[in-house]
């Protein structure tokens, strides 16, 4: 079964310093896509990032970049400059390519940023 | 603009009614999503629908149903027999291109107490 798994319910970081968030999955698929979805107190869902599993070059979005590790099946997001407007749930995503289309999500990190 | 509407954005029910909640996107696309939100909780799927005219459960579909007569429509109503509703419901959409990487989008959701 596909599972995705973040370990961390909850993180700190001071702003402008760098905070990691861990996410694995587990799948039997070699062809899929990743993704982190920002979750901020209004609850809108929001895109942050993407990762094409057939991609080796890791994504990024300004602030934002990924560490993906097929092998070890590990998909990390890392913020730098981290700033207040970042304080928000972020979600762990998994979906394959063939199949069901359906999405698998993470339980979820909650990210503080201290002023 | 392009994108995924959902009304009411509060919706209270006595316990016994059945309630509807609307989800409507011009994004084109195929794919549309049901989940649930519970406080300090992941997301869970309720229902999906990947065309016009066909859908399918998700882990928890039990006491919830969903029509999907046009594509860029996709109500879902909560009846009486889920017996615990009080949630906060997202609805989403992709597409099934690859171009687009399958991205899911969502819309801003519904919150609905049950009194």
């Amino acid at each position: 079964a596909q599972t995705v798994t973040q370990s961390q319910p909850e993180m700190s970081v001071q702003e402008a310093e760098t905070v990691t968030l861990s996410c694995t999955y587990d799948t039997s698929e070699s062809d899929y896509y990743l993704f982190w979805y920002k979750q901020p107190p209004s609850r809108q869902m929001i895109l942050v990032i993407r990762q094409e599993a057939y991609k080796q070059q890791n994504a990024t979005e300004n602030r934002f970049s990924v560490n993906f590790q097929k092998a070890a099946k590990s998909f990390s997001l890392k913020i730098s400059d981290s700033q207040l407007g970042d304080a928000a749930m972020y979600f762990c995503a998994y979906i394959f390519t063939s199949g069901t289309y359906k999405y698998i999500f993470g339980t979820g990190t909650r990210l503080k940023v201290l002023a | 603009d392009g994108g995924i509407t959902q009304s009411p954005k509060y919706l209270f029910r006595k316990e016994g009614q059945n309630v509807t909640l609307s989800c409507e996107q011009n994004l084109n696309h195929d794919a549309m999503y049901w989940y649930r939100q519970d406080p300090g909780q992941g997301l869970r799927l309720i229902y999906y629908s990947q065309i016009v005219n066909d859908f399918q459960k998700g882990d928890i579909a039990e006491g919830y149903s969903v029509s999907r007569e046009k594509k860029e429509s996709f109500p879902l109503t909560v009846t009486s027999a889920q017996k615990n509703p009080t949630a906060f419901y997202l609805c989403a959409s992709s597409t099934r291109d690859r171009v687009a990487a399958d991205t899911q989008y969502f819309g801003p959701g519904t919150r609905l107490t049950v009194l």
